[in-house]
């Protein structure tokens, strides 16, 4: 079946660093993609998407690509701040009609000042 | 604002007892979900439905129960034979069938007395 492998955590990180969360797949079809981003104790916020490969998506400083050829989709931000610290979630669609959401296990990110 | 809202933001649980979590959104959206989140297992999902009147098992679907009886409500009931019940329960809405982004409401916490 469909499936999300996310790196393992906790990632940590001092404050401006660079950062890459790896993030593959195993799915039929051509799903989309997505990271979704969970603070501390709350629900989980879209970060970005891709539909189709090769797209970009791109949100607040965050970026992945849609890798066909090595079924990834990695998380990175060039200069992370505190206020990132939160747990990462990369997702893909499944289902008949695709709205069924797989995700990965997650990822913590502790950002340092 | 348009949003989705969970009650109560924790829940206790007696052995033996069932109990229901609330979710509403004022989105217009067709579509809604349950989700169950343990430490380091992602996101699994319980039940969802498309339409009112209208609801499907997902992979973890024994123990519980929903209905959707109207178009903003989900709720769900965690029943006497879920042995494992404390964990985050998400909900989350799409607009249809078919649209794939997810939009997440803040989580209740259960927990076993």
């Amino acid at each position: 079946g469909d499936s999300v492998t996310q790196m393992e955590g906790p990632v940590t990180l001092s404050e401006e660093a660079f950062l890459t969360i790896n993030c593959t797949y195993t799915a039929t079809g051509y799903p989309s993609l997505f990271w979704y981003v969970q603070y501390p104790g709350e629900g989980l916020q879209l970060l970005l998407k891709a539909t189709k490969a090769d797209d970009k998506g791109s949100n607040k400083g965050f970026e992945a690509t849609y890798r066909k050829e090595t079924t990834s989709f990695h998380l990175e931000k060039g200069s992370v701040q505190v206020s990132d610290s939160a747990v990462y979630f990369c997702a893909l669609s499944a289902g008949e009609y695709g709205n069924k959401l797989v995700f990965g296990a997650g990822t913590i990110l502790r950002v340092k000042s | 604002d348009g949003g989705i809202t969970q009650s109560p933001k924790y829940l206790f649980r007696k052995e033996g007892q069932n109990v229901t979590l609330s979710c509403e959104q004022n989105l217009n959206h067709d579509a809604m979900y349950w989700y169950r989140q343990d430490p380091g297992q992602g996101l699994r999902l319980i039940y969802y439905s498309q339409i009112v009147n209208d609801f499907q098992k997902g992979d973890i679907a024994e123990g519980y129960s929903v209905s959707r009886e109207k178009k903003e409500s989900f709720p769900l009931t965690v029943t006497s034979a879920q042995k494992n019940p404390t964990a985050f329960y998400l909900c989350a809405s799409s607009p249809r069938m078919g649209i794939e982004t997810q939009y997440f409401g803040p989580g209740t916490r259960l927990l076993v007395l």
